[in-house]
């Protein structure tokens, strides 16, 4: 069964400062990756996503994220944190199943800036 | 474009009271997520509907968890008798189709507290 881990609950990081989230994932095929963003009280929302292609992935508000497979990780990254940023992170795989696809997340990051 | 709507956004019962929790999709999104978010863990999927019909239910606890889409629109995740572990975020989802290149818009979700 795929699964997915984020080994860091909660990171602390200067404002202006670079960002690395960590996340690892176990799929027996290629891996459909995803970082999710959750604001207090709101719902998730989509960072990036990697199916194929270039292993660098650009998303939303700056973020990026590289795919390695030989590591089986896809961290997300930002060279320069901005306070609004303060949220909980969410790195999740792909899977499709008979007729439909699943989603599978880890436990979440919790970011907070310090400005 | 308006998003996914919830409601209601906070319900407090008692243990093995019963609760239902509504959704509507953004328009012309033929699939529709449940998912159910323990605090300190990420989501996980309940049940999935492709219009009005079920493709993944195999997470939900069918013993007291129904959910239904009857017009392939709204929809209503009911439990019932509820049970102190099921309190939790209720995240509603949705996507124009079920491949997963297609992205999931979250609702703000349903936070139930069973006492």
């Amino acid at each position: 069964a795929q699964s997915v881990t984020q080994p860091d609950i909660h990171i602390t990081v200067s404002e202006g400062a670079s960002l690395e989230l960590r996340c690892n994932y176990s799929y027996g095929a290629t891996p459909y990756l995803f970082w999710y963003v959750q604001s207090p009280g709101q719902g998730l929302q989509l960072l990036l996503k990697y199916f194929s292609g270039d292993t660098l992935v650009q998303g939303i508000k700056g973020f990026e994220a590289e795919f390695k497979r030989s590591q089986s990780s896809f961290n997300l990254r930002k060279p320069s944190v901005h306070w609004s940023d303060a949220a909980e992170y969410f790195c999740a795989v792909g899977e499709l199943t008979g007729g439909g696809n699943k989603l599978t997340f880890g436990t979440g990051t919790q970011l907070k800036v310090e400005l | 474009e308006a998003g996914v709507a919830q409601s209601p956004r906070y319900k407090i019962i008692e243990k093995r009271q019963s609760v239902a929790f509504w959704c509507n999709p953004i328009s012309g999104h033929a699939t529709l997520y449940w998912y159910q978010q323990i605090l300190g863990q990420g989501p996980k999927l309940l049940i999935q509907f492709q219009n009005n019909g079920v493709v993944d239910d195999s997470q939900l606890p069918k013993d007291r968890f129904s959910a239904e889409r009857l017009k392939g629109v709204d929809s209503t995740l009911k439990i019932q008798p509820a049970k102190l572990e099921d309190s939790a975020v209720y995240l509603c989802a949705s996507s124009l189709d079920a491949p997963l290149y297609n992205e999931q818009f979250f609702g703000p979700g349903t936070r139930l507290t069973v006492l």
